[in-house]
């Protein structure tokens, strides 16, 4: 049980690059998500996914954009990168029991600049 | 804006000794979480209390709530040096999404 990864590990982009980072669960878990985290900031909620087909904004979803073709997987891609995404993202998943629980198991991060 | 707000910002103990972190939040909860991140990787769930909860104990962990305060508290016991690690509360109101505080950088000195 590999649980959440999250490919690649790390990467540097040019302003204006795109790239597309992968988060994968092998946990069956309905619920996925995307967030950042910077300094002094904790983490933020970019885009989530309730089930496989859908997706919805959360915090900071400017300037990314999600896909949920398979359940296993959550893609977060930037079309067109800028300083300000330099950041260290972190894919969740989670399979909520009841209408309250929702522990997120997260994967180990991604580690992006933007020069 | 963040909802959850850690005091304090960081914290440093000698190992054996108790830590303690609090949590303050803003609107009505279903339930709030704690969450470990060791330097470096992602975050690690400790124990979650839901909104009818006042106090719950998992090992070295005990966690309170305060619904009329809005504020919850983390206390780590007897900490050793492993428990290095910055701490997060987060909350959940609605739904399935988390809002996350900014954290506690706790360091346990040997």
């Amino acid at each position: 049980n590999a649980g959440v990864t999250q490919t690649p590990k790390f990467r540097v982009l040019k302003t204006g690059q795109s790239m597309t980072l992968l988060c994968a669960q092998d946990m069956n878990h309905e619920y996925m998500y995307w967030y950042r985290q910077d300094p002094g900031m904790g983490l933020r909620l970019i885009h989530y996914s309730v089930g496989e087909g859908t997706t919805a904004k959360g915090e900071v979803p400017d300037g990314y954009n999600v896909s949920r073709l398979k359940k296993q997987n959550f893609l977060l891609g930037l079309e067109s990168a800028a300083p300000s995404q330099t950041s260290v993202y972190f894919c969740a998943s989670s399979r909520p029991t009841s209408v309250e629980s929702n522990e997120q198991f997260f994967g180990p991060g991604t580690r992006l600049t933007v020069l | 804006s963040q909802q959850g707000e850690e005091d304090p910002q960081a914290l440093s103990i000698q190992e054996g000794e108790n830590a303690t972190m609090n949590c303050s939040y803003k609107t009505s909860i279903n339930n709030l979480q704690w969450y470990r991140q060791n330097s470096g990787r992602g975050l690690v769930h400790l124990i979650l209390i839901r909104s009818n909860e006042r106090e719950k104990h998992s090992g070295r962990l005990r966690v309170t709530l305060d619904t009329s305060k809005k504020s919850s508290s983390l206390l780590i016991t007897a900490s050793r040096a492993a428990d290095t690690a910055s701490y997060f509360c987060a909350t959940e109101t609605s739904g399935s999404r988390l809002t996350f505080g900014e954290g506690t950088q706790l360091t346990v000195n040997p």
